[in-house]
């Protein structure tokens, strides 16, 4: 089973400025999709960024981008210019191409925002 | 597009009574819905996956007899809580996906109560 391994419980930014969240996963798959959803509290569950593994160029939204490094199966969040409604929980997950659209997700990084 | 709403969004009850959580697609029709659990402060725990007009495929651990699923429609997926125990309080996601794309797109949350 694929595992996804988010290793910072909490995490602090000041506004404007720039923070990266970690996830690694455990895979023996070559083709898979990975994501960041975002959880704010109202818990309503918001995609963040996609990522094919077949895609060797970072995705990017906006402020959002991430380091997808395969070899090393880590997949972190990069957001920048941090704004107070970037707090949320974030969870890392994963979706391998033949396992009907089910997710895997990471324990999760909750983000503070600081003014 | 894509939305997906859940039904009632929170809800009490006795210890012993049943309890059903609808799911909705309400733009689009989704081939899959997924059932999720959420334990505060926890990650997102997939219970079940369910297709349309066929029977739902439960992830180990999860009780078929206690959390029955109806996939009737296309845009609706039910969760029924059977003789509900204060141990099943929890935050109850659902989820849909539809097309080519990889992600699944969420609904709003229910939260349940067992008194």
């Amino acid at each position: 089973a694929q595992t996804v391994t988010q290793s910072q419980p909490e995490m602090s930014v000041q506004e404007a400025e720039t923070v990266t969240l970690s996830c690694t996963y455990d895979t023996s798959e070559s083709d898979y999709y990975l994501f960041w959803y975002k959880q704010p509290p109202s818990r309503q569950m918001i995609l963040v960024i996609r990522q094919e593994a077949y895609k060797q160029q970072n995705a990017t939204e906006n402020r959002f981008s991430v380091n997808f490094q395969k070899a090393a199966k880590s997949f972190s969040l990069k957001i920048s210019d941090s704004q107070l409604g970037d707090a949320a929980m974030y969870f890392c997950a994963y979706e391998a191409t033949d396992s009907g659209y089910a997710l895997n997700f990471g324990k999760g990084t909750s983000l503070l925002v600081t003014p | 597009g894509a939305v997906v709403s859940q039904h009632p969004s929170r809800v009490i009850c006795k210890s012993g009574t049943s309890v059903k959580i609808e799911c909705r697609s309400l733009d689009f029709q989704a081939t899959t819905m997924f059932w999720y659990r959420q334990f505060p402060k926890q990650s997102l725990m997939l219970m079940a996956t369910s297709n349309e007009g066929s029977k739902a495929t439960y992830e180990q651990g999860v009780e078929k007899d206690k959390f029955l699923i109806n996939h009737a429609s296309l845009t609706l997926s039910t969760l029924t809580v059977t003789s509900a125990h204060p141990e099943d309080s929890s935050f109850y996601i659902c989820s849909a996906h539809w097309g080519d794309l990889p992600e699944q797109f969420f609904g709003p949350g229910t939260r349940l109560t067992v008194l």
